[in-house]
């Protein structure tokens, strides 16, 4: 089992539309978890960053934390074609030792 | 504020060599972390360091290695190439290490023939 899963997609969403995108993650010692975005050729970008169980939201972007799931979800308001990338889940994991990333999924928004 | 920078961009060296690339963190920024990003692996933790210390590691055999430098400059080192070291390096700065936000330089791209 790997230590951070994502669905690779890709997601396909009409513009306008909420975009949904999960993370499982299997260290249950986690406590910090990280949403990047990575645009074709570029570097990673940090979205959000979740601590706490429940919902956090910056503009239309809303991460969602459910510790005894260990489940992270990203969700994507009035998605626009912008949107479009590669979304990266991460965790610090094993007492705060490694940075895990997921392998990512790719969501494109239509016009 | 300046951001990440990285040095080379881009990088052809043959199998047995050795790699030095270089990271230039954002001023104030003391943690310095690298990351190998394949199409196969994705992204993965090499090491981190935070005022000249390693101070985590990842799942990498010894032939990588890095440091730190007392001004955050941080350089890290690939002896003995392999075809499978061919990838996108990159390096993140942050204030004080994982839980701040890592900020990502644009990578160095190391093809190994």
């Amino acid at each position: 089992q790997k230590e951070v899963e994502q669905n690779s997609g890709p997601l396909s969403v009409p513009e306008g539309a909420i975009a949904s995108l999960n993370c499982t993650y299997s260290d249950r010692g986690s406590q910090s978890f990280f949403w990047y975005r990575q645009y074709s050729g570029k570097s990673p970008e940090l979205i959000m960053s979740i601590y706490s169980n429940g919902d956090k939201e910056d503009g239309r972007f809303t991460a969602q934390l459910n510790k005894a799931s260990q489940y992270v979800s990203l969700l994507i308001r009035d998605s626009q074609p912008s949107d479009s990338a590669t979304y990266l889940c991460a965790v610090i994991v094993n007492y705060g030792q490694n940075f895990v990333f997921g392998p990512g999924t790719r969501l494109s928004v239509l016009p | 504020k300046a951001g990440v920078t990285q040095t080379p961009r881009y990088l052809i060296k043959t199998r047995g060599q050795q790699v030095t690339l270089s990271c230039s963190p954002i001023s104030g920024h003391r943690s310095v972390s690298w990351y190998q990003q394949t199409p196969g692996q994705g992204l993965q933790f090499l090491f981190e360091y935070f005022s000249e210390t390693q101070r985590n590691k990842g799942n990498f055999p010894g032939r990588f290695s890095g440091r730190q430098f007392s001004n955050s400059r941080s350089e890290m080192n690939v002896s003995t190439l392999e075809l499978g070291d061919s990838a996108l390096y990159l390096c993140a700065s942050s204030s004080s290490g994982f839980t701040d936000t890592q900020y990502f330089g644009p990578g160095t791209r190391l093809t190994v023939l």
